[in-house]
Protein backbone atom coordinates (compact mmCIF):
# COMPACT_ATOMS: atom_id res chain seq x y z
CA UNK A 1 0.00 0.00 0.00
CA UNK A 2 1.30 3.71 0.10
CA UNK A 3 2.02 3.95 -3.35
CA UNK A 4 2.87 7.07 -5.26
CA UNK A 5 3.59 7.20 -9.00
CA UNK A 6 5.24 10.30 -10.91
CA UNK A 7 5.02 10.56 -14.70
CA UNK A 8 7.09 10.96 -16.76
CA UNK A 9 10.10 9.73 -15.19
CA UNK A 10 12.45 11.70 -16.88
CA UNK A 11 12.08 14.66 -19.43
CA UNK A 12 14.15 16.42 -21.79
CA UNK A 13 12.66 19.77 -22.80
CA UNK A 14 14.02 22.63 -24.67
CA UNK A 15 14.86 25.75 -23.19
CA UNK A 16 11.88 28.12 -22.85
CA UNK A 17 9.29 25.51 -23.55
CA UNK A 18 6.78 24.02 -19.88
CA UNK A 19 6.83 20.48 -19.09
CA UNK A 20 4.17 19.04 -16.64
CA UNK A 21 5.08 16.59 -13.96
CA UNK A 22 2.21 14.35 -12.73
CA UNK A 23 2.12 12.93 -9.05
CA UNK A 24 -0.25 10.27 -8.38
CA UNK A 25 -1.68 8.67 -4.90
CA UNK A 26 -2.46 5.18 -6.38
CA UNK A 27 -3.64 3.50 -3.33
CA UNK A 28 -4.84 6.30 -1.11
CA UNK A 29 -6.76 9.88 -1.11
CA UNK A 30 -4.13 12.65 -0.59
CA UNK A 31 -5.95 16.13 0.74
CA UNK A 32 -2.33 17.50 0.96
CA UNK A 33 0.69 16.67 -1.54
CA UNK A 34 4.22 17.96 -1.41
CA UNK A 35 6.66 19.05 -3.88
CA UNK A 36 10.66 18.97 -3.78
CA UNK A 37 13.42 19.46 -5.46
CA UNK A 38 17.00 17.74 -5.26
CA UNK A 39 20.22 18.56 -6.96
CA UNK A 40 22.56 16.19 -7.30
CA UNK A 41 24.43 14.78 -3.88
CA UNK A 42 22.22 16.96 -2.09
CA UNK A 43 19.11 17.21 0.29
CA UNK A 44 15.80 17.65 -0.40
CA UNK A 45 14.14 21.19 -0.66
CA UNK A 46 10.92 21.47 -0.16
CA UNK A 47 9.50 23.53 -3.02
CA UNK A 48 5.27 24.16 -2.32
CA UNK A 49 2.94 22.61 -0.41
CA UNK A 50 0.00 21.31 -2.26
CA UNK A 51 -3.50 21.08 -1.42
CA UNK A 52 -6.58 19.63 -2.86
CA UNK A 53 -8.97 22.16 -4.16
CA UNK A 54 -7.44 25.35 -3.14
CA UNK A 55 -3.98 27.09 -4.37
CA UNK A 56 -0.46 25.79 -3.36
CA UNK A 57 1.66 27.39 -0.41
CA UNK A 58 5.47 27.90 -1.96
CA UNK A 59 8.35 28.28 -0.11
CA UNK A 60 10.12 31.49 -0.07
CA UNK A 61 12.40 32.35 -3.11
CA UNK A 62 10.30 29.75 -5.30
CA UNK A 63 8.80 31.19 -7.65
CA UNK A 64 4.93 30.81 -7.87
CA UNK A 65 4.28 31.93 -11.48
CA UNK A 66 7.26 29.75 -13.29
CA UNK A 67 6.34 26.38 -10.74
CA UNK A 68 2.68 26.18 -11.60
CA UNK A 69 0.54 23.95 -9.20
CA UNK A 70 -2.57 22.33 -9.84
CA UNK A 71 -4.23 19.94 -6.90
CA UNK A 72 -7.49 18.90 -8.49
CA UNK A 73 -8.52 15.98 -6.84
CA UNK A 74 -7.31 13.56 -3.95
CA UNK A 75 -5.49 12.00 -6.39
CA UNK A 76 -3.45 13.98 -8.46
CA UNK A 77 -1.46 16.94 -8.74
CA UNK A 78 0.52 18.58 -11.27
CA UNK A 79 3.56 20.27 -11.55
CA UNK A 80 4.20 22.90 -14.63
CA UNK A 81 7.84 23.87 -15.29
CA UNK A 82 7.20 27.26 -17.28
CA UNK A 83 9.25 28.81 -20.02
CA UNK A 84 12.43 26.10 -18.66
CA UNK A 85 15.73 26.81 -18.61
CA UNK A 86 19.26 25.13 -18.09
CA UNK A 87 19.25 26.17 -14.27
CA UNK A 88 15.80 24.14 -13.77
CA UNK A 89 17.62 21.04 -14.20
CA UNK A 90 16.95 18.83 -11.72
CA UNK A 91 15.10 16.04 -9.88
CA UNK A 92 11.93 16.40 -8.66
CA UNK A 93 10.04 14.88 -6.23
CA UNK A 94 6.68 14.43 -4.91
CA UNK A 95 5.25 13.22 -1.41
CA UNK A 96 2.01 12.52 -0.88
CA UNK A 97 0.26 12.26 2.96
CA UNK A 98 -2.19 9.56 3.78
CA UNK A 99 -5.64 11.31 4.44
CA UNK A 100 -6.10 8.32 7.29
CA UNK A 101 -6.16 9.57 10.52
CA UNK A 102 -4.05 6.45 11.81
CA UNK A 103 -1.06 7.46 9.32
CA UNK A 104 -1.31 11.32 9.07
CA UNK A 105 2.09 12.32 9.46
CA UNK A 106 3.43 9.81 7.50
CA UNK A 107 4.40 11.38 3.28
CA UNK A 108 5.29 8.96 0.93
CA UNK A 109 7.23 9.70 -1.84
CA UNK A 110 6.98 9.49 -5.23
CA UNK A 111 9.57 7.73 -7.66
CA UNK A 112 11.12 11.29 -8.90
CA UNK A 113 11.28 12.85 -12.64
CA UNK A 114 14.71 14.01 -13.73
CA UNK A 115 14.31 17.45 -15.63
CA UNK A 116 16.58 18.30 -18.24
CA UNK A 117 16.43 21.37 -19.78
CA UNK A 118 18.77 22.05 -23.40
CA UNK B 1 12.13 27.95 11.02
CA UNK B 2 12.70 24.05 11.70
CA UNK B 3 16.70 23.51 11.19
CA UNK B 4 18.27 19.41 11.13
CA UNK B 5 21.62 18.94 10.93
CA UNK B 6 22.78 15.73 10.21
CA UNK B 7 26.09 13.71 10.98
CA UNK B 8 28.40 12.07 9.37
CA UNK B 9 28.01 13.34 5.60
CA UNK B 10 29.96 8.78 4.98
CA UNK B 11 30.01 6.44 6.82
CA UNK B 12 31.36 3.04 5.56
CA UNK B 13 31.14 -0.27 8.02
CA UNK B 14 32.06 -3.30 7.15
CA UNK B 15 29.33 -6.17 6.32
CA UNK B 16 27.57 -7.48 9.87
CA UNK B 17 28.75 -4.48 11.57
CA UNK B 18 26.41 -1.15 12.92
CA UNK B 19 25.56 1.73 11.50
CA UNK B 20 24.38 4.81 12.96
CA UNK B 21 23.23 8.10 11.86
CA UNK B 22 22.87 11.40 14.13
CA UNK B 23 20.46 14.35 13.63
CA UNK B 24 19.80 16.67 15.70
CA UNK B 25 16.97 19.67 14.94
CA UNK B 26 16.36 23.13 16.52
CA UNK B 27 12.69 23.95 16.49
CA UNK B 28 10.98 22.26 19.85
CA UNK B 29 7.49 22.22 18.08
CA UNK B 30 8.71 19.44 16.03
CA UNK B 31 6.80 16.15 16.66
CA UNK B 32 7.68 13.62 14.00
CA UNK B 33 10.89 12.43 12.85
CA UNK B 34 10.89 10.07 9.82
CA UNK B 35 14.22 8.55 8.32
CA UNK B 36 14.14 7.97 5.00
CA UNK B 37 16.78 5.80 2.48
CA UNK B 38 17.32 7.11 -1.00
CA UNK B 39 18.73 4.75 -3.64
CA UNK B 40 20.64 6.44 -6.76
CA UNK B 41 17.75 7.68 -9.13
CA UNK B 42 15.31 6.76 -7.16
CA UNK B 43 12.83 8.59 -4.66
CA UNK B 44 13.05 8.31 -0.65
CA UNK B 45 11.57 5.56 1.00
CA UNK B 46 10.54 5.84 4.38
CA UNK B 47 12.24 2.92 6.82
CA UNK B 48 11.03 4.38 9.98
CA UNK B 49 9.73 6.99 11.83
CA UNK B 50 9.37 8.17 15.45
CA UNK B 51 6.82 10.78 17.12
CA UNK B 52 7.88 12.91 20.10
CA UNK B 53 5.68 10.91 22.77
CA UNK B 54 7.86 8.23 22.10
CA UNK B 55 11.56 7.79 23.08
CA UNK B 56 12.64 4.63 20.85
CA UNK B 57 10.91 2.49 17.93
CA UNK B 58 12.81 -0.65 16.90
CA UNK B 59 11.68 -2.46 13.65
CA UNK B 60 13.96 -5.67 12.99
CA UNK B 61 17.12 -4.71 12.19
CA UNK B 62 16.77 -0.84 12.46
CA UNK B 63 16.22 1.34 15.31
CA UNK B 64 15.43 4.85 15.89
CA UNK B 65 16.11 6.95 19.49
CA UNK B 66 14.78 10.28 20.23
CA UNK B 67 15.92 12.78 22.92
CA UNK B 68 13.65 15.72 23.04
CA UNK B 69 15.50 17.20 25.72
CA UNK B 70 18.70 17.52 24.15
CA UNK B 71 16.57 18.03 20.34
CA UNK B 72 18.73 14.99 18.68
CA UNK B 73 17.46 11.72 17.47
CA UNK B 74 19.77 8.29 15.86
CA UNK B 75 19.35 6.21 13.69
CA UNK B 76 20.97 2.57 13.71
CA UNK B 77 21.27 -0.28 11.85
CA UNK B 78 22.35 -3.70 13.31
CA UNK B 79 23.81 -6.34 11.09
CA UNK B 80 24.55 -4.12 8.00
CA UNK B 81 24.73 -5.88 4.53
CA UNK B 82 25.49 -5.08 1.11
CA UNK B 83 21.84 -3.69 -0.11
CA UNK B 84 21.99 -1.37 2.93
CA UNK B 85 24.54 0.76 1.10
CA UNK B 86 22.49 3.74 0.23
CA UNK B 87 21.64 7.73 1.17
CA UNK B 88 19.73 7.96 4.59
CA UNK B 89 17.86 11.14 4.94
CA UNK B 90 16.79 12.50 8.54
CA UNK B 91 13.91 14.49 8.82
CA UNK B 92 12.17 16.91 11.44
CA UNK B 93 8.86 18.21 11.40
CA UNK B 94 5.47 18.10 12.14
CA UNK B 95 2.17 16.57 9.75
CA UNK B 96 2.03 20.36 8.07
CA UNK B 97 5.64 20.07 7.51
CA UNK B 98 8.94 18.62 6.79
CA UNK B 99 12.78 19.42 7.02
CA UNK B 100 15.39 16.92 5.62
CA UNK B 101 18.99 16.66 6.78
CA UNK B 102 21.72 16.80 4.37
CA UNK B 103 22.17 13.15 4.07
CA UNK B 104 24.35 10.20 4.57
CA UNK B 105 26.18 8.04 2.78
CA UNK B 106 26.33 4.61 3.79
CA UNK B 107 28.48 2.01 2.27
CA UNK B 108 28.45 -1.27 3.52
CA UNK B 109 31.92 -2.95 2.73
CA UNK B 110 31.53 -6.86 1.73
Amino acid sequence: GAVVSQHPSWVICKSGTSVKIECRSLDFQATTMFWYRQFPKQSLMLMATSNEGSKATYEQGVEKDKFLINHASLTLSTLTVTSAHPEDSSFYICSARDSGVSSYYEQYFGPGTRLTVT
Amino acid sequence: GENVEQHPSTLSVQEGDSAVIKCTYSDSASNYFPWYKQELGKGPQLIIDIRSNVGEKKDQRIAVTLNKTAKHFSLHITETQPEDSAVYFCAGGSARQLTFGSGTQLTVLP
